[in-house]
């Protein structure tokens, strides 16, 4: 059964900071990753996504990496800003588009 | 991309009763996706839905408590049975989008409290 833990739980940085959230699966047959984020309250918004055969995906500040052999995917947020603030999520695609979710970190950038 | 509509945003319900949430899509697709997000929890998939067929259910979930509707390629349909304060959670509909990709979109969720 797979698993996805994310690490750290909750983050909290000032303005401007690069930042690496994590990401792990116990299982490395997965087709692709995806990273999501969510405000209060709110429902998901895709940010990226990975397939298996792929190493990386860049949108504008953000990069994701998938490393499935170690079952670990990393977001790295560049220059982070008070409005990237949220609960970041990452979810494994196991097969027939289930996604299995990961735990979550809350991030808070401060002004 | 795809655009996703549900309905209602949030209810508050009485033990017992039953709450039927609509999901619209702005295109059709193939598969609709049911989830769950408990209070401080991270979403587990509730059900699959396909048009045409019976939706088809992760462990722990079933019919009879969380019947679902697949009319047609753009709606479906999630009924809460029976509700327990233990419903109470974050509803999500999602939907697969594009023929490579298979990346997914997640509509606004409806926040259900049972009291």
């Amino acid at each position: 059964k797979q698993e996805v833990t994310q690490i750290p739980a909750a983050l909290s940085v000032p303005e401007g900071e690069n930042l690496v959230l994590n990401c792990s699966f116990t299982d490395s047959a997965i087709y692709n990753l995806q990273w999501f984020r969510q405000d209060p309250g709110k429902g998901l918004t895709s940010l990226l996504l990975i397939q298996s055969s792929q190493r990386e995906q860049t949108s504008g500040r953000l990069n994701a990496s998938l490393d499935k052999s170690s079952g670990r995917s990393t977001l790295y947020i560049a220059a982070s800003q008070p409005g990237d603030s949220a609960t970041y999520l990452c979810a494994a695609n196991t097969g027939f588009q289930k996604l299995v979710f990961g735990t979550g970190t809350r991030l808070l950038v401060s002004p | 991309s795809a655009v996703i509509s549900q309905k209602p945003s949030r209810d508050i319900c009485q033990r017992g009763t039953s709450l039927t949430i609509q999901c619209q899509v702005d295109s059709q697709v193939t598969m609709m996706f049911w989830y769950r997000q408990q209070p401080g929890q991270s979403l587990t998939l509730i059900a699959t839905a396909n048009q045409g067929s019976e939706a088809t259910y992760e462990s722990g979930f079933v019919i009879d408590k969380f019947p679902i509707s697949r009319p047609n390629l753009t709606f479906s349909t999630l009924t809460v049975s029976n509700m327990s304060p233990e419903d109470s959670s974050i509803y999500l509909c999602s939907v697969e989008k594009g023929a490579w990709s298979n990346e997914q979109f997640f509509g606004p969720g409806t926040r259900l409290t049972v009291l």
